[in-house]
């Protein structure tokens, strides 16, 4: 079954500085890559989401690339602020079967430093 | 109430005690989820109900048991919990459960302990 990992688990940048989050999966079938936020005492919150028919999307400050050949997408925060800190998740969807399916990493901590 | 809420945002519970986890989405959503988040551990999909139908079980023990009266609430009932079992509980929804993949929105999560 679809696998993925990401790296790294905790990243601290100044603020005003990029931060680059980067995850990896297992299924070649997988076709739909959404990151999620999650703040301290809620629940995760979809921040972008990227398919497979797409190489590349932005909103804002916010970006996510997709390498479907080496099968690894990133999450591409510019111009970091203090509200950024949060854990982020990317997540992977099986595209064989089980379309409803998230297969998440195991999230990052991200820190801005002020 | 806008999006996916949950009560109560925090149960402690008793290993003999029966409680149960409601989530009730206001999106118009037909697919509702469970998921379980514990310490240091990837969110584990639990359950899954597509049009009020039970379309996954991922294994989960019988102490936990889905119930989805219509398409707007889910409730997780929890029967002789271990304390292995305490973890943040996630409802989400999505508009479909179907061939093409649609997006999942979180409750806050009720954080569980089991004493």
């Amino acid at each position: 079954g679809e696998n993925v990992e990401q790296h790294p688990s905790t990243l601290s940048v100044q603020e005003g500085d990029s931060a680059v989050i980067k995850c990896t999966y297992s299924d070649s079938a997988s076709n739909y890559f959404p990151w999620y936020k999650q703040e301290l005492g809620k629940g995760p919150q979809l921040i972008i989401d990227i398919r497979s028919n797409v190489g590349e999307k932005k909103d804002q400050r916010i970006a996510v690339t997709l390498n479907k050949t080496a099968k690894h997408f990133s999450l591409h925060i510019t111009e970091t602020q203090p509200e950024d800190s949060a854990v982020y998740f990317c997540a992977a969807t099986p595209g064989r079967d089980s379309s409803y399916k998230l297969i998440f990493g195991s999230g990052t901590r991200l820190l801005v430093r002020p | 109430e806008t999006g996916v809420t949950q009560t109560p945002r925090h149960l402690v519970m008793g290993m003999t005690n029966k409680k149960s986890l409601k989530c009730e989405q206001h999106l118009g959503h037909n697919a509702m989820y469970w998921y379980k988040q514990s310490a240091k551990k990837p969110l584990e999909l639990m359950f899954v109900y597509s049009l009020e139908e039970r379309v996954e079980n991922n294994s989960v023990p019988s102490r936990f048991s889905p119930e989805c009266p219509n398409s707007s609430h889910l409730f997780l009932h929890l029967h002789t919990l271990q304390p292995e079992d305490s973890a943040l509980y996630l409802c989400a929804s999505s508009q479909g459960a179907g061939v093409v993949v649609s997006e999942q929105y979180f409750g806050p999560g009720t954080r569980l302990t089991v004493t």
